[in-house]
């Protein structure tokens, strides 16, 4: 069945470092999704990839789609403490628009 | 206005309880979710209504009851919970279907004792 794995599945950087998190699906998706949830919150909507290689970028935060549309990265260029948080990517389940897949997430810690 | 409402923000209830969790959005979307949470895991799906109708039953025990009364309104009817029940329940909303931008609320932190 589909699966969306994300790795590492923890990353502690000292402020100012670089971050990276990579999403891979083993099927080919339509679109991915890229959410961050705060400590004690909720998730909240970061950007969506529709394109093969497409690259979108905000800010310090550069997103990525492979050009087989199965993986995904998400790069943060000198990271700073309101970074913390957990980053997840989320891709419709192939068989149902109806649903989405999320992946176990990435919790980043910044170390200021 | 890209707000999902969720009340109550807290909730405790013992096994014998019923209660009932609430979401609300005014932004036209026409697929609303529910979603449960466990600490450092990924929100796991429970429910999704699409156009008032319910299109996904994630295999959720008959103890947790979703209803959408109306476009706008969804809620989660719950009863004689366990305490591994207790988690972050989420509502999320999205314009059409998963594969849109899904919005969430600040969820409901649920204890049961």
């Amino acid at each position: 069945g589909q699966q969306v794995m994300q790795i590492p599945q923890y990353q502690h950087v000292q402020e100012g470092e670089d971050f990276t998190t990579y999403c891979n699906s083993s099927t080919t998706l339509s679109n991915i999704q890229w959410y961050k949830q705060r400590p004690g919150g909720h998730p909240v909507f970061l950007i969506q990839l529709v394109k093969s290689g497409e690259v979108k970028k905000q800010k310090r935060l550069t997103f990525q789609f492979g050009e087989a549309k199965k993986n995904s990265s998400l790069h943060i260029t000198a990271t700073q403490t309101t970074d913390v948080g957990t980053y997840f990517c989320a891709a419709p389940w192939e068989t149902s628009y109806d649903k989405v897949i999320f992946g176990p997430g990435t919790s980043l810690s910044v170390i200021p | 206005d890209t707000e999902v409402t969720q009340t109550p923000k807290h909730l405790v209830m013992g096994m014998t309880n019923k209660k009932s969790l609430k979401c609300e959005q005014h932004m036209g979307h026409r697929a609303m979710y529910w979603y449960k949470q466990k600490a450092k895991k990924p929100p796991e799906l429970m429910f999704v209504y699409s156009y008032e109708k319910l299109s996904i039953n994630e295999s959720v025990p008959s103890r947790f009851s979703p209803e959408c009364p109306n476009s706008s309104l969804l809620n989660l009817h719950l009863h004689a919970l366990q305490p591994e029940d207790s988690a972050l329940y989420l509502c999320a909303s999205s314009l059409r279907g998963a594969g849109d931008i899904q919005y969430f609320g600040a969820g409901t932190r649920l204890s049961v004792l």
